[in-house]
């Protein structure tokens, strides 16, 4: 079946300007994670929707950052006033129920550049 | 809070050497225990998982135990190949369902013919 999906998945901007990415989970999954990996480095957690819970946002690293979920389903990351230092793949994952046993399952990322 | 501690790489091995990771975690409860690869130009997928004390996964030839008493979860692999070149991650779930997973920092391998 269709895994989790992402797009764009290559994104060149200006500073200053704003970006959105999208995610589309796997079809019936209600946990969603986004991350972000920088070149060379480990993954770091930005936000966590599980369901119709308020999202964990303790790891969006200003107030620049947003993201959203609409009807528990497809995601919208927004980078507001973009930075050089937001270059970087935004990676989202999904499972089932974020049940501490679950596998999550990861897009390809979406990569962006920002001049 | 929960942590997750990854040996640093990057690992240079040649093919047939005996391959250990080093994963240890700080945790309450019970979480779940996960280790993640990233083949290059590829996105992360899991590579196996163990989800109560004394579990072993295994997948692909690799191999770790959740060792509760030494709160480690080892990745081993007996004799490594090329392909298995990739970065590695150990990952550590929440206490509940509403808890994020935590991921370790990674650690890149390298396999040399």
């Amino acid at each position: 079946g269709a895994g989790v999906s992402q797009s764009p998945s290559n994104k060149v901007t200006e500073k200053g300007k704003d970006v959105e990415l999208r995610c589309d989970p796997i079809s019936g999954h209600t946990a969603l994670y986004w991350y972000r990996q920088s070149l060379g480095q480990g993954l770091e957690f930005l936000i966590y929707f599980q369901g119709n819970s308020a999202p964990d946002k303790s790891g969006l690293p200003s107030d620049r950052f947003s993201a959203e979920r609409t009807g528990g389903s497809v995601s919208t990351l927004t980078i507001q006033r973009t930075q050089q230092e937001d270059s970087a793949v935004y990676l989202c994952a999904s499972s089932w129920t974020g049940g501490v046993t679950e596998t999550q399952y990861f897009g390809p990322g979406t990569r962006l550049l920002v001049l | 809070g929960n942590s997750v501690t990854q040996m640093e790489g990057p690992v240079t091995l040649s093919e047939e050497a005996f391959l250990t990771i080093n994963c240890t975690y700080t945790a309450t409860g019970y979480p779940s225990l996960f280790w993640y690869v990233q083949y290059p130009g590829e996105g992360l997928q899991l590579l196996l998982k163990a989800t109560k004390a004394d579990d072993k996964g295994s997948n692909k030839g690799f191999e770790a135990t959740y060792r509760k008493e030494t709160t480690s979860f080892h990745l081993e692999k007996g004799s490594v190949q090329v392909s298995d070149s990739a970065v590695y991650f150990c990952a550590l779930s929440g206490e509940t369902s509403y808890d994020k997973v935590i991921f370790g920092p990674g650690t890149s391998l390298s396999v040399i013919p």
